[in-house]
């Protein structure tokens, strides 16, 4: 059962432009969503988060929005630079506190091409 | 910011072998630990939470006894696959989130991994 679902496998971009990766959510107990940015090889590395009282966080060019009736978050990037190919994943947890768990969608694959 | 160190960073060895992967959290005190698990163009998935001085929790359908998990320490987790075989190559990777910097919302900060190939 994925509770976190990535449907868009890979998405390929122009330079300059926005990058829109999506995320769908099955369990009405997440809480707290976070999109982690992941190249071959190595572990992820966290971008940017959001909780589920907010439906808008930025950070530079990075963006989380969150449609919690819709079960639904995205993340934009603007502009899109070709640094920025790597696999998205986004993951949710149900609670705060430094024991909570991470389900992970299955990742889309940014290619920003020049 | 909190960073998480992961050793080593690829192995191989033959079937039936034991490996250690050592995870440790180098800025800050980590009471618990989480290991995953990533085969090739998926996600990665939950193996189980190492709490410091106590059990593991594995998820289910993962082998405790297969995946020997042990912290000892608030900054060091390790994870041995026993009797390793080929099945059990995979991406390892570990993550920990840092208590310092409060109770709230806090992102898990990761490892960079390590592959294992069991020949």
């Amino acid at each position: 059962d994925q509770q976190v679902k990535q449907n868009s496998p890979s998405l390929s971009v122009q330079e300059g432009r926005i990058s829109i990766l999506n995320c769908d959510y099955t369990n009405s107990m997440f809480d707290y969503f976070l999109w982690y940015k992941k190249y071959p090889a190595e572990g992820p590395t966290f971008l940017i988060s959001i909780s589920s009282i907010k439906d808008k966080n930025e950070d530079g060019r990075f963006t989380v929005f969150l449609n919690k009736s819709a079960k639904h978050l995205s993340l934009h990037i603007v502009p899109s630079q070709p640094g920025d190919s790597a696999v998205y994943f986004c993951a949710a947890s149900p609670y705060t506190g430094t024991a909570s768990k991470l389900t992970f969608g299955t990742g889309t694959r940014l290619q920003v091409t020049l | 910011g909190a960073v998480v160190s992961q050793h080593p960073s690829w192995v191989i060895c033959k079937s039936g072998t034991s490996v250690k992967i050592e995870c440790r959290s180098l800025d800050f005190q980590a009471t618990t630990m989480f290991w995953y698990r990533q085969f090739p163009k998926q996600s990665l998935m939950l193996m189980a939470t190492s709490n410091e001085g106590s059990k593991a929790t594995y998820e289910q359908g993962v082998e405790k006894d297969k995946f020997l998990i042990n912290h000892a320490s608030l900054t060091l987790s390790t994870l041995t696959v026993t009797s390793a075989h080929p099945e059990d190559s995979s991406f390892y990777i570990c993550s920990a989130r840092d208590p310092s910097k409060g109770a709230g919302n806090q992102p898990q900060h990761f490892g960079d991994g390590t592959r294992l190939s069991i020949l």
